[in-house]
């Protein structure tokens, strides 16, 4: 079956530390990757998106990720955090094939920000 | 141009009742999704319009869910028969056609069922 995995729930991090968050999937061929963070009370925003080419995307707000075949994975880092990125991040997949698009989250990563 | 919203943002419902939910698109955003976020879980597909067309429905959970999209704009999630196990926060995105475009979330409708 097709999955998505996110294997830590929750992570803390000092400001000014760097960050990276795990993601795993499993599908037949390559998909669409996506990250999305989550404030409270706010609405899913995209941070970043690989479809093909290089492995190494850019996104917003200093964050980057890597597309890693091998290891099925699609992590996420950010070299230096701010207390603004405390949040909720999902890693997401979308089957390349799909018309139109669904996606399938994990279940996030709740992210805290220590002085 | 203003974004993907929802109402309403909360909404407290007793069991057994119903509830509608609606999504307004950002304009002229030809697909829209639902999704259902539980409490500590990420969101899960629910159905799919492209204009009014509702062509995917697998993640509805039961026949007391219905999602309708008339006029291939405003949409609205409608549940039968509330149960406690609704409750959740629901996500409504729209985009532009084709898989690689990017989905707008609005900020959700949390509904709690009593």
């Amino acid at each position: 079956a097709q999955s998505v995995t996110q294997p830590d729930i929750h992570i803390t991090v000092s400001e000014g530390a760097s960050l990276e968050l795990r993601c795993n999937y499993s599908y037949g061929a390559t998909p669409y990757l996506f990250w999305y963070v989550q404030s409270p009370g706010q609405g899913l925003q995209l941070l970043l998106k690989y479809f093909s080419g290089d492995t190494l995307v850019q996104g917003i707000k200093g964050f980057e990720a890597e597309f890693k075949r091998s290891q099925s994975s699609f992590n996420l880092r950010k070299p230096s955090v701010h207390w603004s990125d405390a949040a909720e991040y999902f890693c997401a997949v979308r089957r390349g094939t799909d018309s139109w698009g669904k996606l399938q989250f994990g279940a996030g990563t709740q992210v805290v920000v220590t002085p | 141009g203003a974004g993907v919203s929802q109402s309403p943002r909360y909404k407290v419902a007793k069991r057994g009742q119903d509830v509608a939910l609606r999504c307004d698109p950002i304009s002229g955003h030809v697909s829209l999704f639902w999704y259902q976020q539980a409490l500590g879980q990420g969101p899960e597909f629910l159905t799919y319009f492209q204009n009014e067309a509702q062509l995917d429905k697998s993640g509805l959970p039961s026949d007391r869910f219905f999602a309708e999209r008339p006029e291939g704009s405003v949409s609205t999630l409608k549940i039968q028969r509330t149960q406690q196990e609704d409750s959740a926060v629901y996500l409504c995105a729209s985009s532009r056609p084709g898989s690689r475009n990017e989905q707008f979330f609005g900020p959700g409708t949390r509904l709690t069922v009593l």
